[in-house]
């Protein structure tokens, strides 16, 4: 079946460093690709996505691109600070002809960011 | 700003007892997820509506858990009996069916001692 594989964590980075948390999928056809975050206390919001491969999903200074031939999904960030501090998911949606199914989550990958 | 709002915030009960969550999704979204996140397993699907009608339930013990959408309005989530190994964080999640961006509640901490 479908499922989401991502690096585990706890990730703990000075301020400033560069940030990748890789992420890979396996699913039938093509997905739609997901980065999730979830700050202390509340439930998760979309931080960037990405629908077919080879685009690039941005937002607040993260990317990630759609890598089709290696499956992969990797978030990137040149320069994390305090308040990226966060639990990271990466998601995949099939996508049912036109009809859109459930997400499948990746189990997290906890950021600590120190000062 | 519109949002998806969990009720209760936490939940302290005894095995064996009935717990009720509820879930006021964003007004004009049409689908409705229900997940469970914990330690060990992460976010798992539990049921997933589309216009209130129940589209996927696969991943929900059916003896003893039950959602429903009694109006586009609120959706809920029952587990009778609740035991221990119930314990965990529930979000509810909404959108749209012809958008990708869901939108999640803040959850329900559950504790079932």
């Amino acid at each position: 079946g479908d499922s989401v594989t991502q690096m585990e964590g706890p990730v703990t980075l000075s301020e400033e460093a560069f940030l990748t948390i890789n992420c890979t999928y396996t699913a039938t056809g093509y997905p739609s690709l997901f980065w999730y975050v979830q700050y202390p206390g509340e439930g998760l919001q979309l931080l960037l996505k990405a629908t077919k491969a080879d685009d690039k999903g941005s937002n607040k200074g993260f990317e990630a691109t759609y890598r089709k031939e290696t499956t992969s999904f990797h978030l990137e960030k040149g320069s994390v600070q305090v308040s990226d501090s966060a639990v990271y998911f990466c998601a995949l949606r099939r996508n049912y002809g036109g009809s859109q199914g459930n997400l499948i989550f990746g189990k997290g990958t906890k950021l600590s960011v120190k000062p | 700003d519109a949002r998806v709002t969990q009720t209760p915030r936490h939940k302290v009960t005894e095995m064996g007892q009935e717990v009720t969550m509820r879930c006021q999704p964003i007004l004009g979204h049409n689908t409705v997820f229900w997940y469970r996140q914990t330690m060990m397993q992460g976010l798992e699907l539990l049921a997933y509506f589309r216009n209130r009608a129940p589209l996927d339930d696969s991943g929900m013990p059916k003896d003893r858990f039950s959602a429903e959408m009694p109006d586009a309005t609120l959706a809920t989530l029952k587990i009778q009996p609740s035991e221990p190994r119930d314990s965990a964080v529930y979000f509810c999640a909404s959108g749209l069916s012809t958008n990708e961006k869901l939108f999640f509640g803040s959850g329900t901490q559950l504790s079932v001692l």
